[in-house]
């Protein structure tokens, strides 16, 4: 059972143009998220996150937005660059087993 | 700075087989985790270590899987016997504390075949 769903496996933009890629959990416990971007033969890195007392945080293009009543975030990436392509993970943070639940993840491709 | 090292990048074996991972975190990292990605999934963890001592292991299938980190720094992952289902990208990666407020840097991963 997915706690952390991401539902568009993936995402196609053109450059320059906004990239929104949404993330939904379940358990209302979740009190930290975080976005993670991986390139091919690559490990994630972390790219942004957000604690459940704020509702939006943002570093230059990326911003993530937290919907606490609707269980739901999403991470905006304005303007998208061709560099952006990559699969980003949404995770949450389980205070009660200490660990991150990632979800499966949205490839997002950036078009020139 | 040095990042997580990991190896080997790629290991193909048959089930039944034994096979290691090996880690070597950031220095100065005291948390080390293990993960499992299988192919269309986020990464899983299996396995936590704060220095040398397991903080989680509930998700580690411990009639095959185990794994150590001797001295509080590199870590090793075995498997064995492998079984199909265990092909996937195995992931090591390493923080200055456990806690969602410390960045875990991630290695590149071992994709390991069970034929």
């Amino acid at each position: 059972d997915q706690q952390v769903k991401q539902n568009s496996p993936s995402l196609s933009v053109q450059e320059g143009r906004i990239s929104i890629l949404n993330c939904d959990y379940t358990n209302s416990m979740f009190d930290y998220f975080l976005w993670y971007k991986k390139y091919p033969a690559e490990g994630p890195t972390f790219l942004i996150s957000i604690s459940s007392i704020k509702d939006k945080n943002e570093d230059g293009r990326f911003t993530v937005f937290l919907n606490k009543s609707a269980k739901h975030l999403s991470l905006h990436i304005v303007p998208s660059q061709p560099g952006d392509s990559a699969v980003y993970f949404c995770a949450a943070w389980d205070g009660s087993q200490g660990n991150l639940i990632f979800g499966k993840g949205t490839k997002l491709s950036v078009k020139p | 700075e040095a990042g997580v090292a990991q190896s080997p990048r790629y290991k193909i074996i048959e089930k039944r087989q034994s096979v290691a991972f090996w880690c070597n975190p950031i220095s100065g990292h005291a948390t080390l985790y293990w993960y499992q990605q299988i192919l269309g999934q986020g990464p899983k963890l299996l396995i936590q270590f704060q220095n040398n001592g397991v903080v989680d292991d509930s998700q580690l299938p411990k009639d095959r899987f185990s794994a150590e980190r001797l001295k509080g720094v590199d870590s090793t992952l075995k498997i064995q016997p492998a079984k199909l289902e265990d092909s996937a990208v195995y992931l090591c990666a390493s923080s200055l504390g456990g806690g969602p407020s410390y960045e875990q840097y991630f290695g590149p991963g071992t994709r390991l075949t069970v034929t």
